[in-house]
């Protein structure tokens, strides 16, 4: 059974500070790794995708991938009150392209 | 990214009665997905409609229970039948775009009364 494990949370950030969210996962042949953000009542949105070893960064969010950790983590710099969400790791299966999706952590950012 | 509609956006529906959702999207997509997430869970994956083939169902649902059309690059609809209150939940559509990454509507958010 493929898994992706994160800390549900919630995790609280004062405002401005580094806000950290980790996932773990099972299958040590995945490529493709992502990131989604969903505020209460709305769908997920796709912040960050990475697929090589290393940081990926794009404006206050870096994406960090550990293929030997089978570790893949989100930084958000100078966090914001409306960073405040839940963010669901998932992990792309190789065998059959489907999205295995972590259960998500909720980040509250406090002003 | 491509932008996806889904109609309705909510709807109370009795139960024994059917709804059909609809996903439409602004471009031609080869998947589509179709997910129920229950409140403060994650997303579970019904099943993928590919255009041209029967749908894909995961383990735990039916066709006769969620029957999926996909008859077009664009478009798709996904009956939930028989309703009970069991069903309650945001059912989403997604799309894969670009070969790599899943882009979601903004669901369907459902009561069974």
């Amino acid at each position: 059974q493929k898994e992706v494990e994160q800390n549900s949370g919630p995790l609280s950030v004062p405002e401005g500070a580094i806000a950290s969210l980790n996932c773990t996962y099972s299958d040590r042949v995945s490529q493709s790794f992502f990131w989604y953000r969903q505020y209460s009542g709305k769908s997920p949105e796709l912040i960050m995708s990475i697929y090589s070893n290393g940081d990926k960064e794009d404006g206050r969010f870096t994406a960090q991938l550990n293929k030997a950790s089978q570790y893949v983590s989100l930084l958000i710099r100078d966090s914001q009150p409306s960073d405040s969400a839940t963010y669901l790791c998932a992990v792309k299966a190789v065998s059959n392209y489907q999205l295995i999706w972590g259960a998500g952590t909720k980040l509250i950012i406090k002003p | 990214s491509a932008v996806i509609s889904q109609k309705p956006s909510r709807d109370i529906c009795q139960r024994g009665t059917s709804l059909t959702i609809q996903c439409q999207v602004d471009s031609q997509v080869t998947m589509m997905f179709w997910y129920r997430q229950q409140p403060g869970q994650s997303l579970t994956l019904i099943a993928t409609a590919n255009q041209g083939s029967e749908a894909t169902y995961e383990s735990g649902f039916v066709i006769d229970k969620f029957p999926i059309s996909r008859p077009n690059l664009t478009f798709s609809t996904l009956t939930v039948s028989n309703m009970s209150p069991e069903d309650s939940s945001i059912y989403l559509c997604s799309v894969e775009d670009r070969g790599y990454e899943q882009y979601f509507g903004p669901g369907t958010r459902l009561t069974v009364t």
